[in-house]
This record gives C-alpha cells, structure tokens and sequence, in this order.
C-alpha cells in the first residue's frame, strides 16, 4: 500500500510563473490536507478537501492560491503569480474515510512534500 | 502566538544519552502527536496520544501529556546518531476543529557520535 504520494519533489519557478503542486492520497483515503512549511518553522494548516469539495480553506492566502479535489485524479493546490515568499515545502496529507465522518483520533499521513523555490 | 511551542529549540547531545523534548499548547486538545523530520525530508508519524491518555511508551519512545498543565514531552533514550532531526508536535482539538493540526516551530536534535 503505497503511502501519500507528491510530485514534484522540486520545483523552481521564477516569480510570476504559475506553480502546480500534485498530492494523491493513500489508497481508500478521501480526506486531504495541505500544509506549508517556511524555512526554519512547524507546518501551517492550508485547506481541508474532500472530493470535489472544499470544507476548510481558513489557512489559504486569499489571493493567487487555490486547491481542488476532483474526482478522479489527484489533488492540486495551484499558486498563481508566484512570489518569492511563496518558497517553502509543501506537504499533503490523507485521512480515511470513516463511517460518520473523521473520528475524534484522526490520524493524518503526510507525504515526503514539494519544494517550491521562487527565483 | 503560536500553540504548539516545542522547547529547547534547539539541542545537542551525546550518543547513548537521553533527549527530552516539550511542547506547550493553548487550548484544549483532543489528540497530540509528535512527528520526526529528517533535514530537507517529509514527515515521519512517530506517536499520538490522546487526550484522555497521560503516558505512552514506543521502542526508545517516551510521550507524557499534562492536560492540567497543557504541556506534552517526548523523551528519546539511549540516543543514536540517526535520531538527529528536527521534532514537531502536532495538536488537533475541539476549537480547530479535528482535522486541523497545528504544528509547533520544532526542537532541532543533534547526536553526536
């Protein structure tokens, strides 16, 4: 059973390009989460998706950032009009899909992360 | 500020010592987990405990939670040189809701050989 998997492990983008960050969950997980991690810090909470829905994007800029969960195919957290202070790593989590809903003892799994550097 | 406060920051040690790590919170909890990452790498689960649990034991692994104190610590013995990382705890709890772990800024542990 593989684990989270993300891709690209790197990428370098020069400031105002467009950054694509792909996340697919484990297998029979249907419960993302994205986190950005600056240099030097913890991880930030970004949003919440479960497929084809957004349930939290509390921790999301509210500009040039975006994340979607089809139905088919991975998760997809996009940044616009890429800045320097957007390089970090970017992790993604999963969760299963328990009957009811999450439990109180969710336990996430993370993925091994992006690194985006912004030229 | 931030709820998950990890102390020492930063910590040297040893190999064949032990390494006690804290973390602090703010608000109530349902669950706290501490998680290891090697330099540059992702994020590696090493144990969750919950709220209603005050001591959890894992190989070289020692969690304890304070509720009262709203305090965490997680004790490494016999430390090796490949525990060299950086330690987060994670907290999720009723007022971020379940899914929401906030993480504290981490202890950066260095064994020496």
């Amino acid at each position: 059973n593989a684990g989270v998997m993300q891709n690209p492990r790197h990428l370098v983008r020069r400031r105002g390009q467009e950054a694509r960050l792909r996340c697919s969950p484990m297998k029979g997980h249907s419960h993302v989460y994205w986190y950005r991690q600056l240099p030097e810090e913890g991880l930030k909470f970004m949003v919440y998706l479960q497929k084809e829905n957004i349930i939290d994007e509390s921790g999301m800029p509210k500009e040039r950032f975006s994340a979607e969960f089809p139905k088919e195919g991975p998760s997809i957290l996009r940044i616009q009009q890429v800045v320097r202070g957007d390089s970090a790593a970017y992790f993604c989590a999963s969760s299963p899909n328990l009957a009811g809903g999450i439990s109180s003892y969710n336990e996430q799994f993370f993925g091994p992360g992006t690194r985006l550097t912004v030229l | 500020s931030q709820q998950g406060e990890e102390d020492p920051q930063a910590l040297s040690i040893q190999e064949g010592e032990n390494a006690t790590m804290n973390c602090s919170y703010k608000t109530s909890i349902n669950n706290l987990q501490w998680y290891r990452q090697n330099s540059g790498r992702g994020l590696v689960h090493l144990i969750l405990i919950r709220s209603n649990e005050r001591e959890k034991h894992s190989g070289r692994l020692r969690v304890t939670l304070d509720t009262s104190k709203k305090s965490s610590s997680l004790l490494i013995t016999a430390s090796r040189a490949a525990d060299t990382a950086s330690y987060f705890c994670a907290t999720s709890g009723a007022t971020s809701g379940t899914y929401k772990y906030i993480f504290g800024t981490g202890t950066r542990l260095k064994v020496l050989a």
